[in-house]
């Protein structure tokens, strides 16, 4: 049980397009979903924290407006990198939990790619 | 704001030898939990800890809370090459998780 899913896990893009990225718990409803970034042999940053029905919570210095964040239901989670460019270049990863304070069940992640 | 600071960043372990991992918290943490990243992968859970001085053994590993719920290690003994991988603590204060920067370990058979 508890898995996590992320769409697509690989994307290439051109800069000043916009990519999403879809996270999915799909054996159990997620009412928290977290999403991190990770660049090449770093930690894992926070970006936002979404609750379903409400309105993300982003980290001090990520952009509201260009990684929009979508939890419309328990079970999915979108994030959507606007106008992307070179810099955005980063593995994404989400997480979900059930409970606060519980596991968080991470996804595999989605390697992005800004040409 | 909280921060959690992981030693050392890289482990290079002989096949067969013990090793530690520690991370200390600038603030005191409702529970502390480790993760495993593989090469190429992502983080899977390993275990929570919540209760101050709290023990938990998985295998070869030894997970360890402080006494004062700001520090915390992992022990690895007999290490192997499947234990290859980046280890991550993560504190836990209110709501927030806050990652360390990670354990790196290569073994060397």
């Amino acid at each position: 049980g508890a898995v996590v899913s992320q769409h697509p896990s690989w994307v290439i893009c051109k800069s000043g397009t916009s990519v999403k990225i879809e996270c999915r718990s799909l054996d159990f409803q997620a009412t928290t979903m977290f999403w991190y970034r990770q660049f090449p042999k770093q930690s894992l940053m926070l970006m936002a924290t979404s609750n379903e029905g409400s309105k993300a919570t982003y980290e001090q210095g990520v952009e509201k407006d260009k990684f929009l964040i979508n939890h419309a239901s328990l079970t999915l989670s979108t994030l959507t990198v606007t106008s992307a460019h070179p810099e955005d270049s980063s593995f994404y990863i989400c997480s979900a939990r059930v409970v606060s304070g519980e596991t968080q069940y991470f996804g595999p992640g989605t390697r992005l790619l800004v040409l | 704001g909280q921060q959690v600071m992981q030693i050392p960043q890289y482990q290079h372990v002989q096949e067969g030898e013990d090793f530690t991992t520690y991370c200390n918290s600038s603030t005191t943490l409702s529970n502390i939990q480790w993760y495993k990243q593989r090469p190429g992968g992502h983080p899977v859970f390993l275990i929570q800890l919540v209760k101050s001085g709290e023990v938990k053994k998985q295998k070869r590993l030894t997970f360890q809370f402080g006494e004062a719920k700001k520090n915390s290690s992992l022990h690895i003994t007999a290490t192997q090459t499947t234990d290859v991988g980046t280890y991550f603590c993560a504190g836990r204060n209110f709501d927030k998780l806050s990652f360390g920067a990670g354990t790196t370990v290569t073994v060397r058979a």
